[in-house]
């Protein structure tokens, strides 16, 4: 079972530069979301989705863009890399509500470096 | 908002016994989840044991078990027979029930090395 894929596992970016950040699942789950983590910290949403096409703000947004075309694809854009933005990138989807797929599943995880 | 807190940001254990990691947590919902969440150095983030707060029986999973306290607002996470590969960062996490975006709050963690 793959789960819950993304690539790059790292990356250094210069400022100014741009990437996305890839994420794929084959649960056929609806609900997908992005994280960071920076050092010593626990995880903030920066965006989710919760289906194709709907697409809407976390907690920390400024610096990013989402698109969610299919089910199994979430892209993370970050389109003027900044020092701020070096972090751990998580990944993760879940199904629906009011069954055991509420539990949110994650990626490895995107370790990205802005210098 | 809903807040997450967990208050031991290290702890450790030798190899066997027995560890308890707190967390507490603020919301006016009546209905959600709890989670706990395992992040060895790998970081790949490995759900431990969940628990719905409907339910008022402790969730367990092998050997690990909560305490659920909901009028508390508690929910700590109970490690037996504590072996090497529980060494990781453990962080506790907080969903509210059907009907929301269903994102986690979590707390800042908690780094557990384990002794032999």
């Amino acid at each position: 079972n793959a789960g819950v894929t993304q690539t790059p596992k790292f990356r250094i970016l210069k400022i100014g530069q741009s990437m996305t950040l890839q994420c794929t699942q084959d649960m056929n789950h609806n609900y997908m979301y992005w994280y960071r983590q920076d050092p010593g910290m626990g995880l903030k949403l920066i965006y989710y989705s919760v289906g194709a096409g709907i697409t809407d703000k976390g907690e920390v947004p400024n610096g990013y863009n989402v698109s969610r075309s299919t089910t199994e694809d979430f892209p993370l854009r970050l389109e003027l890399a900044a020092p701020s933005q070096t972090s751990v990138y998580f990944c993760a989807s879940r199904g629906a509500s009011g069954t055991q797929e509420e539990t949110q599943y994650f990626g490895p995880g995107t370790r990205l470096l802005v210098l | 908002a809903q807040t997450v807190t967990q208050s031991q940001p290290e702890m450790s254990v030798q190899e066997a016994e027995t560890v308890t990691l707190s967390c507490t947590y603020d919301t006016s919902e009546n209905n959600y989840y709890l989670f706990w969440y395992k992040q060895p150095p790998s970081r790949q983030m490995i759900l431990v044991i969940r628990q719905e707060a409907y339910k008022q029986q402790n969730a367990t999973e092998n050997r690990f078990s909560v305490n659920f306290q909901k009028a508390a607002k508690s929910f700590s996470l109970k490690i037996s027979d504590s072996q090497l590969g529980d060494t990781a960062m453990y962080f506790c996490a907080f969903m509210k029930h059907r009907g929301s975006q269903g994102n986690l709050i979590f707390g800042k963690g908690t780094k557990l090395s384990v002794k032999p």
